[in-house]
């Protein structure tokens, strides 16, 4: 299958500051990626679609202020939780949609973790 | 709109002992496409399995199958043989204009 990267796996930072998380698709090329939260024990929730070259397209209830998504290039896009707060924390999880083939299949990052103290 | 529901929050097998966890999904597209994705506790979602809304045939991917009811909107994924690493969390997912996810059910394999 095809590999999908996330950086940093898991992060803890003061409250007030911003935290960048990378996606990147190793072996293909995205013109599409996603952005996931995940609480304990719950579902993933999408905040918002990464178009290369494009802005975001976030879901309701998305601050596109507060979570800014860059997709610059085919293999990477960054999500910068600015001015996080404590209930900021959760686990951050990317996918990548592979273009062409029959399932459009979208592969994920293995996710971070992040702790705002 | 579209909706996807898992109904079983947790399961048990007995390692060696096939499963079923349950998906019942609700869209009005003709087209669509459905997933199932495993979640160790790593975090990390792994690819399973994938059901189009027109295959004829179930899909199947080694122990993984998938039993697809059209009409009754289910897509149930069936684990055949569950080994103690199967333990995890599986999420139904359908594709529309994005992937939308179910709730999940934790399945739990006893040895």
């Amino acid at each position: 299958g095809a590999v999908v990267s996330q950086h940093p796996s898991w992060v803890i930072c003061k409250s007030g500051t911003s935290v960048k998380i990378e996606c990147r698709s190793l072996d293909f090329q995205a013109t599409t990626m996603f952005w996931y939260r995940q609480f304990p024990k719950q579902s993933l929730m999408l905040m918002a679609t990464s178009n290369e070259g494009s802005k975001a397209t976030y879901e309701q209830g998305v601050e596109k202020d507060k979570f800014l998504i860059n997709h610059a290039s085919l293999t990477l896009s960054t999500l910068t939780v600015t001015s996080a707060h404590p209930e900021d924390s959760s686990f951050y999880i990317c996918s990548a949609r592979r273009p062409g083939g029959y399932t459009d299949t979208q592969y994920f990052g293995p996710g971070t973790r992040l702790t705002v103290l | 709109a579209q909706k996807i529901t898992q109904t079983q929050p947790g399961m048990f097998v007995q390692e060696k002992e096939a499963v079923t966890l349950d998906c019942t999904y609700d869209t009005s597209d003709q087209s669509y496409g459905l997933f199932w994705y495993k979640q160790p506790s790593s975090g990390e979602m792994i690819f399973l399995i994938y059901q189009g809304s027109y295959d004829e045939q179930n899909a199947t991917e080694g122990r993984y199958s998938l039993n697809f009811q059209k009409a009754r909107k289910s897509a149930n994924l069936v684990i055949s043989a569950s080994q103690l690493g199967d333990s995890a969390m599986y999420f139904c997912a359908m594709k529309g204009g994005k992937l939308i996810f179910g709730q999940g059910t934790e399945l739990s394999v006893k040895p």
